[in-house]
């Protein structure tokens, strides 16, 4: 069964810290990838995704991630984190079936100190 | 426009009671999904309609689980003789398709917590 699995449970960061966000996946067939975030107390929205082209994804308020494929990953990135960023992250990827359901992570929390 | 819009906003009931919950999704989306998201378990699909059918119901995670939707539009969860295990925040997503596109729109999600 297609699987989502992110390393990284709880990170703690300082502002201006660099972020990265592991996310790797199980299927090996064509893939359609995605991040969500959900900050306190608001609705899980749409950060990125990924459905084919160039592999490095630009999403909104400066978060890009990287597809490799050979890795079966897709990394989320941001430079310099902001104390807003604190929210939970979840990398999803769509199901090959015929419904589009989305194949959710575990989730990462993450807590920036200003 | 307008969101996913979700109620109640906060559930809470005793273990053998019955509970419905409510979706309203995007106007015009004819795709629409439930989801769950519980502590330890993360987020899980339930089910999803296209349209009034819904030819996925394999996340439902017993048969006191059932959902329904009318006229393309409302869809109703409803959890018969609840269990404390049930206790999740109950999450509706729309999309104007089904697998066809590329992004699906969250609701606030009902909290349901069962005594």
């Amino acid at each position: 069964a297609q699987s989502v699995s992110q390393h990284n449970h709880h990170v703690i960061l300082s502002e201006a810290a660099s972020l990265e966000l592991g996310c790797n996946y199980s299927y090996g067939g064509t893939v359609n990838l995605f991040w969500y975030v959900q900050y306190p107390g608001q609705h899980l929205q749409l950060l990125l995704k990924y459905f084919s082209g160039d592999p490095l994804v630009k999403g909104i308020k400066g978060f890009e991630a990287e597809f490799i494929k050979s890795k079966f990953s897709f990394n989320l990135r941001k430079p310099s984190v902001q104390w807003s960023d604190t929210a939970e992250y979840f990398c999803a990827v769509k199901s090959p079936s015929n419904t589009g359901k989305l194949i959710f992570g575990q989730g990462t929390t993450l807590q920036v100190k200003p | 426009g307008a969101g996913v819009s979700q109620s109640p906003s906060n559930k809470v009931t005793e273990k053998g009671k019955d509970v419905e919950l409510r979706c309203d999704p995007i106007s015009g989306h004819t795709a629409l999904y439930w989801y769950r998201q519980s502590l330890g378990q993360g987020l899980e699909f339930l089910i999803y309609f296209q349209g009034n059918s819904a030819p996925d119901k394999s996340g439902l995670p017993s048969d006191r689980f059932s959902a329904e939707r009318t006229g393309g539009s409302v869809s109703t969860l409803t959890i018969q003789r609840t269990q404390q295990e049930d206790s999740a925040v109950y999450l509706c997503a729309s999309s104007p398709a089904g697998r066809d596109y590329n992004e699906q729109f969250f609701g606030p999600g009902t909290r349901l917590t069962v005594l």
